[in-house]
C-alpha cells in the first residue's frame, strides 16, 4: 500500500521568510501528485498538482511544488510567505487511474507579523 | 453555484445511536468520497464510489455505512460499532482523473 509522509508537523515562519514543506511518497509506479491547503473554517482547496510533464509545477498564491521521481518526494515551496498563509497544508499522492487519494498527515503552518 | 454541500455543519451523537452525515454536490462528478480527519492524522478514506450504485471501502470502513442511489448523492451513516466517532468528516468528488473537490465538513461530537 501507498503512504505519503510529511516530517515537519508545525512550521512557524516569519513573514518573507522562504518556505519549503517536505512530502515523501512510497509507491514505485506512476503517480499523480497534489497539495492541498486548509485556511482555517474553509475547505481543503487545490494548491497545485502535478501529472506528467515538467516536473516543477506553479499553483495558486505564488506557491510551487518540485517533483523528484528518485527521491519519490513532491516538496511545496514559496519564496516569500505572507501572514494569510497560515493554513495546514496536506500532500496526497493517487496512483494511475486510480480515483482515491493518500493524503499526508498534514503540515501547520504559522506565518507570524 | 456549483459546489459541495455537507450538511449538519455540527452533528452530536448519543452512545449507541446511528447518524447520517449528508453530502451532496452539483457538479455532475462521477465519483464521490468520504474522508475522516482527526488532529495529528491527516485525511483518511471511509469510503469511495466512482459510479451510482456501486462503492468501495476506503482504508477504514468499519463502523460506516454509505449508498449511493442518485449520481448527486452519497450519504455516510456512523453506525453504533464504531467506537470512536467523534471526528471532522470531509465529502469530496471529481470527475476521474482530476483533482477532487471538498465540502466545507461535518464535525460529529458525541453526547
Amino acid at each position: 500500500a501507498q503512504s505519503v509522509s510529511q516530517h515537519n508537523h508545525h512550521v512557524i515562519l516569519s513573514e518573507a521568510a522562504s518556505l519549503e514543506l517536505g512530502c515523501n511518497y512510497s509507491y514505485g509506479g506512476t503517480v499523480n501528485l497534489f497539495w492541498y491547503v486548509q485556511y482555517p473554517g474553509q475547505h481543503l482547496q487545490l494548491l497545485l498538482k502535478y501529472f506528467s510533464g515538467d516536473p516543477l509545477v506553479k499553483g495558486i498564491k505564488g506557491f510551487e511544488a518540485e517533483f523528484i521521481k528518485s527521491k519519490f518526494s513532491f516538496n511545496l515551496r514559496k519564496p516569500s510567505v505572507q501572514w494569510s498563509d497560515t493554513a495546514e497544508y496536506f500532500c496526497a499522492v493517487n496512483t494511475g487511474t486510480a480515483s482515491k487519494l493518500t493524503f499526508g498527515t498534514g503540515t501547520r503552518l504559522q506565518v507570524t507579523l | 453555484d456549483g459546489g459541495i454541500t455537507q450538511s449538519p455543519k455540527y452533528l452530536f451523537r448519543k452512545e449507541g445511536q446511528n447518524v447520517t452525515l449528508s453530502c451532496e454536490q452539483n457538479l455532475n462528478h462521477d465519483a464521490m468520497y468520504w474522508y475522516r480527519q482527526d488532529p495529528g492524522q491527516g485525511l483518511r478514506l471511509i469510503y469511495y464510489s466512482q459510479i451510482v450504485n456501486d462503492f468501495q471501502k476506503g482504508d477504514i470502513a468499519e463502523g460506516y455505512s454509505v449508498s449511493r442511489e442518485k449520481k448527486e448523492s452519497f450519504p455516510l451513516t456512523v453506525t453504533s460499532a464504531q467506537k470512536n466517532p467523534t471526528a471532522f468528516y470531509l465529502c469530496a468528488s471529481n470527475f476521474l482523473g482530476q483533482p477532487q473537490h471538498f465540502g466545507d465538513g461535518t464535525r460529529l461530537s458525541i453526547l
